[in-house]
């Protein structure tokens, strides 16, 4: 399909280790987020790119976390040296620069033991 | 400090019957307001949205109520259907910024 891709669906990793997630947008789009979601929580803002902008990092928790965003196109969300509060579902969405519409992806559970 | 606010965490409705789910906000400069629905294991999809310039959007079974004056929103399900159980999000943004996400109420459609 043509929507927002995410991997991997399930992580499962130990505490102190690095993990990487990717997403996917859908074609065109030049907005991307990435939100966490914590078990019973709600919708937790991480980071946003908008086209060619500094992306906006203010939902970062810690300085252990990071993303990048190649033009347009793949994101990646990185989390370093792993502690048992990170785990949550990451999800990843995606717009157009017109349109306030966001399409998710159907997230990624990450799981530090 | 949270600028989108549902104070309902959950909601039970009989089916047939109206569902109202209710979210405040507190950004006088939020211009776009957006309800999402979330079914476990999957991620969020848009279900209908509000301009700041209008006070109603109605699509389908679903209509969005907005309340400039008092920052309030609503959204009413009419009839509700067994298929509305979900989480239910809403969201602001301000033209192109980050959209911000409140914590989400869940419906439960009771038989």
């Amino acid at each position: 399909g043509a929507g927002v891709s995410q991997s991997p669906s399930n992580k499962v990793t130990e505490k102190g280790k690095d993990v990487e997630l990717r997403c996917d947008p859908i074609s065109g789009h030049t907005a991307l987020y990435w939100y966490r979601q914590r078990l019973g929580q709600g919708l937790e803002f991480l980071i946003y790119f908008q086209g060619n902008s500094a992306p906006d990092k203010s939902g970062l928790p810690s300085d252990r976390f990071s993303a990048e965003r190649t033009g347009e196109s793949v994101s990646t969300l990185t989390i370093q040296r792993t502690q048992q509060e990170d785990s949550a579902v990451y999800l990843c969405a995606s717009r157009t620069g017109q349109a306030e519409t966001q399409y998710f992806g159907p997230g990624t559970r990450l799981l530090v033991l | 400090d949270q600028q989108v606010k549902q104070n309902s965490p959950s909601l039970s409705v009989q089916e047939g019957r109206i569902s109202i789910l209710n979210c405040d906000y507190t950004n006088s400069m939020f211009d776009y307001f957006l309800w999402y629905k979330k079914y476990p294991a999957e991620g969020p999809t848009f279900l209908i949205s509000i301009s700041s310039i209008k006070d109603k959007n109605e699509d389908g079974r679903f209509t969005v109520f907005l309340n400039k004056s008092a920052k309030h929103l609503s959204l009413h399900i009419v009839p509700s259907q067994p298929g509305d159980s979900a989480v239910y999000f809403c969201a602001s943004s301000f033209r192109d910024d980050k959209i911000i996400f409140g914590k989400g109420t869940r419906l439960h459609i009771l038989p």
